[in-house]
């Protein structure tokens, strides 16, 4: 089955505490991304990655980092994670302009 | 620059009325592409559809269709007779070609939340 996997689904952290957020997608899609989603913001571009080794800022890139070492796999780092991070993740992967995938969504809380 | 605009925060509707969602965009570019995504409670993004800049056909897909209008730069879905189930966050999204060479990032809209009551 297509899909994009993220783990840990929930995590309560406190603040300065560097946490890893995998994803992981098995459809060889060469785009995959990080969104952050805030009521009434709707979701926010993070990092994108457009393939292995290749990664860029998106619109809100303070305080995360990513990297792209495996086609399938691109975790998002917080390195001393602040309580403005607390937010809903969700990772992406696509190809091209097609539809983009998005995986079930990490619902992170920092105190 | 690009933008998406969902004016409605919140819909609340009953059960088998018709309900449509607006979608207004901005965008420089020629080539583009738009999205509807479901977020039911459950958290997870469903994707709806896809449309590019060049199609501008209506699109029908059981009790949901869509209006896309260059003219006025709107992307709205109508669900008709509505239920419960479709209950939900509603967000549409805009990609342009000419980001990167072809990215697909998303620019989404703020969602509007459609509750329907029995």
């Amino acid at each position: 089955e297509a899909q994009v996997t993220q783990n840990p689904r929930y995590l309560i952290t406190v603040t300065g505490k560097k946490l890893t957020v995998t994803c992981s997608q098995n459809m060889n899609h060469e785009y995959m991304s990080w969104y952050r989603q805030d009521p009434g913001l709707g979701l926010r571009q993070i990092y994108y990655s457009m393939n292995v080794e290749v990664t860029d800022k998106g619109d809100v890139p303070e305080g995360y980092k990513v990297s792209r070492k495996e086609k399938r796999n691109f975790p998002l780092i917080l390195e001393s994670p602040s309580p403005n991070q607390t937010s809903l993740y969700f990772c992406a992967s696509s190809m091209g302009h097609s539809e983009q995938y998005f995986g079930p969504g990490t619902r992170l809380t920092v105190t | 620059a690009q933008k998406v605009t969902q004016a409605q925060t919140e819909i609340s509707v009953v059960e088998k009325e018709d309900v449509t969602l607006d979608c207004v965009y901005e965008t420089r570019d020629t080539t583009y592409y738009l999205f509807w995504y479901k977020q039911p409670p459950s958290g997870e993004l469903v994707f709806l559809i896809r449309r590019n800049s060049f199609d501008e056909q209506n699109e029908i897909s059981g009790r949901y269709s869509w209006n896309f209008q260059k003219s006025t730069s709107s992307f709205n879905f109508t669900i008709t007779a509505s239920q419960v189930v479709d209950s939900a966050v509603y967000f549409c999204a805009l990609s342009e070609a000419s980001f990167s060479g072809g990215y697909n990032k998303l620019i989404f809209g703020a969602g509007t939340r459609l509750a329907v009551h029995p």
